[in-house]
Formats: structure tokens, sequence, C-alpha cells
């Protein structure tokens, strides 16, 4: 079974700064996908980035890029010059074609 | 682009009785999955609808059963409330052979149980 651990419940930024968070996760296939979705209060769950694992190159996506390491099965976010709107619950996910597995979230504060 | 819907916004029922949620699939979208998110929980995997059948189950008893219709709408059903079952439960869709891992969510439906 798949596993998906996100290690910080909580986080918080300045707004302008960068911020990483983490996950891990734990497979035995070798064809999935990872995926980073954000859930602001609304509780609609937004899609932010998403990395095929035969990829080496990471993911971009304007001002979120992931550090995508197979080999340690990591796969962070970082999000440059943070804005307010960014404040959510973050949920890392593993993917194949029937189901997402996801982690428990990491809350993010972007400060003012 | 219409994007994923789900009826009721919220839902209030007791103990033993039973409910149905519906989702409409993003157009151009034949796979519908049901997630169950619990207060304070990351997303756990119900089920999927593919072709009107079930694709795929996650660790949930019977009494959850699903419904895919023509249209690749479909009907989260629940039998047997029980308290647990409180949460948000969300609705995914995606197009199967093409980018079938990518799934986009509904607003969710919040199912309480008194």
């Amino acid at each position: 079974a798949q596993t998906v651990t996100q290690s910080q419940p909580e986080m918080s930024v300045q707004e302008a700064e960068t911020v990483t968070l983490s996950c891990t996760y734990d497979t035995s296939e070798s064809d999935y996908y990872l995926f980073w979705y954000k859930q602001p209060p609304s509780r609609q769950m937004i899609l932010v980035i998403r990395q095929e694992a035969y990829k080496q190159q990471n993911a971009t996506e304007n001002r979120f890029s992931v550090n995508f390491q197979k080999a340690a099965k990591s796969f962070s976010l970082k999000i440059s010059d943070s804005q307010l709107g960014d404040a959510a619950m973050y949920f890392c996910a593993w993917g194949s074609a029937r189901q997402l597995t996801f982690g428990s979230g990491t809350q993010l504060t972007v400060l003012p | 682009e219409t994007g994923v819907t789900q009826s009721p916004t919220h839902l209030i029922k007791t103990r033993g009785q039973q409910v149905t949620l519906r989702c409409s699939s993003q157009s151009g979208h034949n796979t519908v999955s049901w997630y169950q998110q619990a207060l304070g929980q990351g997303p756990q995997f119900i089920f999927q609808y593919y072709r009107e059948e079930e694709n795929g189950r996650g660790n949930f008893p019977p009494r959850f059963s699903g419904l895919q219709f023509p249209n690749y709408s479909s009907e989260l059903n629940v039998n047997a409330l029980e308290l647990d079952d409180s949460a948000l439960y969300l609705c995914a869709s995606s197009l199967w052979g093409l980018s079938t891992d990518t799934q986009y969510f509904g607003p969710g439906t919040r199912l309480t149980v008194l």
C-alpha cells in the first residue's frame, strides 16, 4: 500500500518570501504521479502542480516548483514570492490511474 | 469549460438513515472518483467509476455504494449512517486513457450525522 507523509502540520512565511513544504512517500510501483493540491477555507481542492515519476526534470508552475528526489522518495513544494492568497492547507498526493493517496496536510499561513 | 459540481452543499442526517450525494463531472471527463475527508485529515479514496462500473475501491464497507450515469455524472449512496460518516465528501473527475492520473475536484458536500 502507498503512504504519504507530511511532517509539518503548520508552516508560516512572510509575504514575498520563499517557503518549502516537505513530503515523503512510500510505494513499490514504478509508474506513478505526484501532486500538490491546495485547499483554502472554501474547501475546494485545487491542483497546484503535477510531477510524472518517470521525468527527472522538476515541474514548475509560475511561483510554484518541486524538488523531486525519486530514490529518496521525497517530493517537496517550493513557493516563491509568497502571497496572501497562498494561505491554505496544502496536501501532497501520490497518484495512479485509479486513486490518489493523500498526506495529512500542511497548514500554510502567510504573514503580511 | 464547466468544472466539477456537487450537490447538496450541506446535509444533516441522523444515525441509521440513508443519504445520496450527487456529482457532475467536468466537461470532457469520463471518470469520477469519490473521497471522504474527515475533519483535520487528508481525503481518503472511496471508489472510482468508469463506463458506469466501479473501477477501483478503497477500504470502505459495502454500505458505501455508487452509480455513474451515461452522461458521466455520479451518485454516492451511504446506507445505515454512522456518526463517523460525518465528513466532507469530495468528488473528482478525470479523463481515462489520456490524463487519468490528474483529478479535478468539486467543492464538496459537508455531511453531518447526528
